[in-house]
């Protein structure tokens, strides 16, 4: 069983510019959900996936933005990147009639705005 | 807006003894408590999923209770290991589909001196 993968590891970026991350979900899981974890904060919920529609939403502005391809694997675009977008964004997936929305996580694409 | 509240910020533990740390979480409209432990550079791992009130769960030397009605949780680590030593994250479930994601509090980091 392949668990959550993510890419790239780290990235840095400049303001005004747009950014991509990739996920690619554990074999089987229908669900993916993207989370950004700032620093001293916990992980916070941007969205979630389901069958290639977004199908919840975190207090996320519209430029943080989402796909999901028909093999479940994922990307968060963010355009117009601000120094506060620098953070651990991390992906997890899940089965949407998953047991009580256990989720999975990768570890994380470490993103670097200047 | 949902608040999930971790003490203490941060743990020192001596190898062999025992500590416990605490979550709290809102009381109404509870549907899941989730713990993970998260080793730097590595993904967050599931330890456990609560869902009823006086759930006691274990899984080796880690132990967790819960209590809906007054809203926490406590983790319980047994003759504390190096490899213990992680930060150890809460996460209030309050949706069936997950829609709304994962509310996580900031985390316990805990560290075991030898």
């Amino acid at each position: 069983e392949t668990g959550v993968t993510q890419s790239p590891t780290h990235l840095i970026k400049t303001r005004g510019q747009q950014v991509t991350l990739r996920c690619s979900s554990q074999s089987g899981h229908n669900t993916v959900s993207w989370y950004q974890q700032a620093l001293g904060q916990g992980p916070q919920f941007i969205f979630q996936y389901y069958r290639e529609e977004e199908n919840g939403r975190g207090n996320f502005p519209p430029r943080f933005s989402g796909l999901q391809f028909p093999n479940y694997s994922s990307e968060l675009n963010v355009n117009a990147l601000e120094l506060d977008d620098s953070a651990l964004y991390l992906c997890a997936s899940s089965l949407v009639t998953g047991r009580y929305n256990e989720q999975f996580f990768g570890p994380g694409t470490r993103l670097t705005v200047l | 807006i949902l608040n999930v509240e971790q003490s203490p910020q941060s743990l020192h533990v001596q190898e062999g003894d025992s500590t416990n740390f605490t979550c709290s979480f809102p009381s109404s409209n509870f549907y899941a408590l989730h713990w993970y432990r998260w080793e730097t550079a590595k993904s967050p791992e599931a330890l456990f999923v609560m869902t009823l009130n006086g759930d006691e769960k274990k899984k080796g030397r880690i132990s967790a209770t819960l209590n809906t009605k007054e809203g926490y949780s406590y983790l319980y680590i047994k003759g504390s290991q190096p490899e213990d030593s992680a930060t150890y994250l809460c996460a209030f479930g309050h949706s069936g589909g997950g829609a709304d994601g994962l509310t996580f509090g900031k985390g316990t980091h805990l560290i075991i001196q030898p």
